[in-house]
């Protein structure tokens, strides 16, 4: 059974820090590795979308990287702003099941303070 | 073009009571997905709509029922609420292939609180 683990659980930086989050799973079957972001209350805002045949994608400040060998991924943020405060979550597609169902992890809070 | 839409946006329900939520997928998107979000457990997948077949289903009991319509809409029912179905329940789309090369985008949730 496929398992996504991010850590830290929670994460405090102060304005302008560049910083990483993890992502870890423990079956590097996938078809793709998707970054999400939620505000508190709200849905969920896709970041980035990585494939399986890929190793990162980018999209402005952010960075996002796939190694399926070792099951990780990372999302890098360049130059972090207050507004970047939110909970990030990975997600995964797994090839098994015949579906495209994602599975989660419990997601990194992140604060940026000004 | 219009996003994933979901209504309602907040409900409170009494137990043992039932409820519907609605889900509207992007428009060309027939593959909707519905997922429960608890402090607790996190996101956890509910079931799983394509041509309006169920493709898969996660473990959640008989209580929670789904179906879509022949214009991709679906709908989740919950009979005989507890109040441990008190969550933010997610509605995604996504233009389903069968080989993963598309993301999901997510609607902005409906909020049940069962009282």
């Amino acid at each position: 059974k496929q398992e996504v683990t991010q850590i830290p659980a929670a994460l405090s930086v102060p304005e302008g820090e560049n910083l990483v989050l993890n992502c870890s799973f423990t079956d590097s079957a996938i078809y793709n590795l998707q970054w999400f972001r939620q505000d508190p209350g709200k849905g969920l805002t896709s970041l980035l979308l990585i494939q399986s045949s890929q190793r990162e994608q980018t999209s402005g400040r952010l960075n996002a990287s796939l190694d399926k060998s070792s099951g990780r991924s990372t999302l890098y943020i360049a130059a972090s702003q207050p507004g970047d405060s939110a909970t990030y979550l990975c997600a995964l597609t797994p090839t098994q099941g015949g579906s495209e169902k994602l599975v989660f992890g419990k997601g990194t809070k992140l604060t940026v303070n000004p | 073009k219009a996003g994933v839409t979901q209504t309602p946006r907040y409900l409170i329900k009494t137990r043992g009571q039932q409820v519907t939520l609605s889900c509207s997928p992007i428009s060309g998107h027939r593959s909707v997905s519905w997922y429960q979000q608890t402090p607790g457990q996190g996101l956890q997948f509910l079931f799983e709509y394509f041509s309006e077949t169920q493709r898969n289903k996660g473990n959640f009991p008989g209580r929670f029922s789904g179906r879509q319509f022949s214009n991709s809409r679906s709908e989740m029912n919950v009979s005989t609420l507890e109040l441990g179905d008190s969550a933010l329940y997610l509605c995604a789309s996504s233009f389903f292939t069968g080989q993963g090369e598309n993301g999901y985008t997510f609607g902005s949730g409906t909020r049940l609180t069962v009282v």
